[in-house]
């Protein structure tokens, strides 16, 4: 059974600080998707990796894939307060051409001004 | 706003009752998902249909059933409902339903009594 765990869970940092969400998944697999949920929202698409040694860059976020450590993290530079949210990393479940995927238990991460 | 729909936004029922949530995917997307996203369970892939076919299978239950219509939207049938399925139902689209951005509705709210 694929399992995806990430850490922390919970993080509460300052403005202006760099800190890194962490995400380890259980079997092999080189597709690795990080989303962003708002309380009370619906998810929103941030990174796919597609490949060992992915590396994607949006704004003060940027994601990373090594597909042999199976890990992926989630680096957020000088924090503001509008990335508060909760982070999911997740990975391919079901292979074989299909696309169903496993979650990690998300990162509730707050800015604090 | 994603372009994925859900319908209806909020339900109640009581346990036992039968419900059909809906789901209409972005304009050109053929890949349908269904997640289920809960306190205790987090969030769970339920199922996957392409263009009307099932492609794959998650952790979904046998009192669950789901179907894509040839217009490409989605139904999720929950069935025999007891308190646990209490849940946010996400369904969620994108173009293949192979290794690509999956696109998130917002979520129909289920509330078992």
């Amino acid at each position: 059974e694929l399992k995806v765990e990430q850490n922390p869970l919970f993080l509460s940092m300052q403005e202006g600080k760099n800190y890194t969400i962490y995400c380890n998944y259980s079997t092999t697999s080189d597709r690795l998707y990080w989303y962003r949920q708002d309380p009370g929202k619906s998810l929103e698409s941030l990174f796919v990796l597609l490949s060992n040694g992915a590396v994607k860059q949006e704004g003060r976020l940027m994601a990373s894939l090594d597909t042999k450590a199976r890990l992926s993290t989630l680096h957020i530079t000088a924090a503001v307060h509008d990335l508060s949210a909760t982070y999911f990393c997740a990975v391919d479940t079901t292979g074989g051409g299909a696309d169903g995927l496993t979650f990690g238990k998300g990162t509730h991460l707050i800015i604090q001004p | 706003d994603s372009g994925v729909t859900q319908t209806p936004k909020h339900l109640i029922t009581a346990t036992g009752q039968r419900v059909t949530l809906r789901c209409s995917p972005r304009s050109g997307d053929l890949s349908v998902y269904w997640y289920q996203q809960s306190l205790d369970q987090g969030l769970q892939f339920l199922i996957q249909y392409y263009n009307g076919e099932e492609r794959a299978k998650g952790n979904i239950l046998e009192r669950f059933s789901a179907q894509q219509f040839p217009d490409l939207h989605s139904e999720l049938n929950l069935s025999s409902l007891e308190l646990g399925d209490s849940a946010l139902y996400f369904c969620a689209s994108s173009v293949t339903g192979l290794a690509e951005t999956q696109y998130f509705g917002p979520g129909t709210r289920l509330l078992v009594l």
